[in-house]
Order: structure tokens, then C-alpha cells, then sequence
């Protein structure tokens, strides 16, 4: 059964790095048919999409978050990661990690089928 | 960007439509997502009209043009919570911003 479980601190301090690891078991993060994809809320609001790496290592980012994202990913152990340089307030979020369809034919369209249950991370000094 | 109307309402039993608008689904199918208060989105539609194993037969999707539609057919109380339609589009990724379903 496919699982998906977030780790790393719950508070981070205002100009420094958020950092995140999504561990995958159950199945392998090595597979064509999907990315591996982060999704945030901020208390309150919808959902927000962060941006989604293949296993190969290919990225795709909101533009929004662009020049301060980095998401990666290692075979090896299983799991992939965000960075989110320079943070402030605004990224005060219960943060995501989802498995995501990589296509759009046989049924499947970009579905995100499985979700982590989320942590909170608060930026705040 | 995907549109979606802040909140519904509906009277149990009835049926209610949610709807999504977005250029991108032209292109590509919207999933949804149901969200109850402090839990972590479910996928409850996806593709042209599929179903995850588990996810009542009341929930269904369709997509005409620009608009996809999630619609529950016989709304029972635990269908009450947020509801949020998902795309590809130009930039990658993007949801609607949620639609809040109470249900009377």
C-alpha cells in the first residue's frame, strides 16, 4: 500500500531555508507513469500548487516560487525533497507531498492520486 | 488559472454542481479533490469520469468547453466540505480555488 510521509522542522525563521523530504514506500519513486509533486495550504485558504519532480530528476515549478524552489529527488533512498529559500510569513503552510499521474491518456489525466497527511510549517521568529 | 464559485449550497438528498473554469481544460481533463476540515485532499474524480476504488457512485465528472463539473447525486451530510478541480496548464500545475458544499 502506497504511502507517503513528510518530514523536517515545523518552524523555520524569517530569510532562511525550508527544507522538506517526502518518503515514499510502498512503492518505487523510480517509475515512469508518475511525478512526485508538493502542494501547500496556507491557514485559511486553497490549495496551492508548489511544484512536481520526475524520477529522473526533471522539475516543474509554480512561477510564483520559481526563483526560490528547488525540488529534487534520490533514487537510492526512495524519497524526494523541497527547498524553499528565503522564507517569510506568507510561507506558513501545512505543506504536501502527492503522487501525481505523469500523462493524459487511458483514463488518467495529472490526477494527484495519493497525498501525505501534511505538516504544518510556521515561519515566524 | 482555474475558476471556481467560493461556496454551494444543497438540500440533503439533492443533487448540486460544482464547476470549474479554466482555457487549460480544453486541453486536459480537471481532477477533484474533496477536503473536510483538517485532513489531508482526496482524489474523487479523475480523467474523463473515473472514480478512485472506494469513492461513492454519487460523485461524477464531465467537461464541456472550458468547464469541468463535479456533481453529487443525492448529497448526503458527509458530503459537506471543500471541494477543489485540479489541471495541467502552461506553467505546470494549478488548483481552483475551492469550493466550500454545505449541505442543508
Amino acid at each position: 500500500q502506497l504511502q507517503l510521509q513528510e518530514s523536517g522542522p515545523g518552524l523555520v525563521k524569517p530569510s532562511e531555508t525550508l527544507s522538506l523530504t517526502c518518503v515514499v514506500s510502498g512503492a518505487s519513486i523510480s517509475t515512469d507513469s508518475y511525478y512526485w509533486g508538493w502542494v501547500r495550504q496556507s491557514p485559511g485558504k486553497g490549495l496551492e500548487w508548489i511544484g512536481n519532480v520526475y524520477y529522473s530528476g526533471s522539475t516543474f515549478y509554480s512561477p510564483s516560487l520559481k526563483s526560490r524552489l528547488t525540488i529534487s529527488v534520490d533514487t537510492s533512498k526512495n524519497h524526494f525533497s523541497l527547498k524553499l529559500t528565503s522564507v517569510t510569513a506568507a510561507d506558513t503552510a501545512v505543506y504536501y507531498c502527492a503522487r501525481v499521474a505523469a500523462y493524459c491518456s487511458g483514463g488518467r489525466c495529472f490526477e494527484s492520486d495519493h497525498w501525505s497527511q501534511g505538516t504544518l510549517v510556521t515561519v515566524s521568529s | 488559472d482555474l475558476t471556481q464559485d467560493p461556496a454551494v449550497s444543497v438540500a440533503l438528498g439533492q443533487t448540486v454542481r460544482i464547476t470549474c473554469q479554466g482555457d487549460y481544460l480544453r486541453s486536459y481533463h480537471a481532477s477533484w479533490y474533496q477536503q473536510k476540515p483538517g485532513q489531508a485532499p482526496v482524489l474523487i474524480v479523475y480523467g474523463e469520469n473515473n472514480r478512485p476504488s472506494g469513492v461513492p457512485d454519487r460523485f461524477s465528472g464531465s467537461s464541456s468547453g472550458n468547464t469541468a463539473s463535479l456533481t453529487i447525486t443525492g448529497a448526503q451530510a458527509e458530503d459537506e466540505a471543500d471541494y477543489y478541480c485540479n489541471s495541467r496548464d502552461s506553467s505546470g500545475w494549478s488548483f481552483g480555488g475551492g469550493t466550500k458544499l454545505t449541505v442543508l
